[in-house]
C-alpha cells in the first residue's frame, strides 16, 4: 500500500539549514509528483513545493529563495532542504501526493 | 496568489444534521485544460489531512456518500449530510489549478 515517512532533526537553530527525508513506498516517485505542505503549530496549512514525476520542481513563491526539493529514485526519498530558518518556520512538516500523507514531522527553530 | 476564503470559521453542529462549508476563490479556479482542481479536506485533531473530494465533486476511495462537493468557477461547497462523530475536525479547501497551490484558513465542525 501507499506510505510516505517524514524523517530529520526536531530541532533545528535559527539561521540554520532544515533537511527532510520523505521515505516512500507503494508507489513509483516517476510517475506521481509528492509535495511538502507545512502547518505551524494551531494553525493551517501551506503549500510549500513539489517535485513531479519527471523531476522537475514547483515552489512557493514566498519560499523560493530558501527551498530546494530533490529526489533520489533508487532509494525512493523525495528531499527537503530550507535554509535561513526562523521561529516562525517552527511547523509539522508533511509530505504527500495529496491522495495519501505522511505521519507529519515536527520541526522546531530554536535557540 | 489565488486566495481561498472558507466561511464560516467554525460551524456547530448536533449529529445527524447537515452541515455546510463554502469556499470562495480570488479568481477562476478553471484550468486552462478545462479541469477545476478544487479539492477538499479534513484534518482530525493530532491526524494528518485526509482527502475527502478532488476536482470539485469526486469522492476519493472510501469516503462516505453523505459528503458531497459541488461548485464551479470561483464558488464551491461541501455539503455533510447526517453529520457523524467521526466527522468532527477542520475542513480545508486546496487549490491546484494556479501556481502557488493554496488551500483556505479552515473550517471547524465542532458539536454544539
Amino acid at each position: 500500500q501507499v506510505q510516505l515517512k517524514e524523517s530529520g532533526p526536531g530541532l533545528v537553530q535559527p539561521s540554520q539549514t532544515l533537511s527532510l527525508t520523505c521515505t516512500v513506498s507503494g508507489f513509483s516517485l516517476t510517475s506521481n509528483s509528492v509535495h511538502w505542505v507545512r502547518q505551524p503549530p494551531g494553525k493551517g496549512l501551506e503549500w510549500m513545493g513539489g517535485i513531479w514525476g519527471d523531476g522537475s520542481t514547483d515552489y512557493n513563491s514566498a519560499l523560493k529563495s530558501r527551498l530546494s526539493i530533490s529526489r533520489d529514485t533508487s532509494k525512493s526519498q523525495v528531499f527537503l532542504k530550507m535554509n535561513s530558518l526562523q521561529t516562525d518556520d517552527t511547523a509539522i512538516y508533511f509530505c504527500t501526493l495529496f491522495a495519501y500523507w505522511g505521519q507529519g514531522t515536527l520541526v522546531t527553530v530554536s535557540s | 496568489d489565488v486566495v481561498l476564503t472558507q466561511t464560516p470559521v467554525a460551524q456547530p453542529v448536533t449529529l445527524g444534521d447537515q452541515a455546510s462549508i463554502s469556499c470562495r476563490s480570488s479568481q477562476s479556479l478553471v484550468h486552462s485544460n478545462g479541469n477545476t482542481y478544487l479539492e477538499w479536506y479534513l484534518q482530525k485533531p493530532g491526524q494528518s489531512p485526509q482527502l475527502l473530494i478532488y476536482k470539485v465533486s469526486n469522492r476519493f476511495s472510501g469516503v462516505p456518500d453523505r459528503f458531497i462537493g459541488s461548485g464551479s468557477g470561483s464558488d464551491f461547497t461541501l455539503k455533510i449530510s447526517r453529520v457523524e462523530p467521526e466527522d468532527l475536525g477542520v475542513y480545508y479547501c486546496f487549490q491546484a489549478t494556479h501556481d502557488p497551490y493554496t488551500f483556505g484558513a479552515g473550517t471547524k465542525l465542532e458539536l454544539k
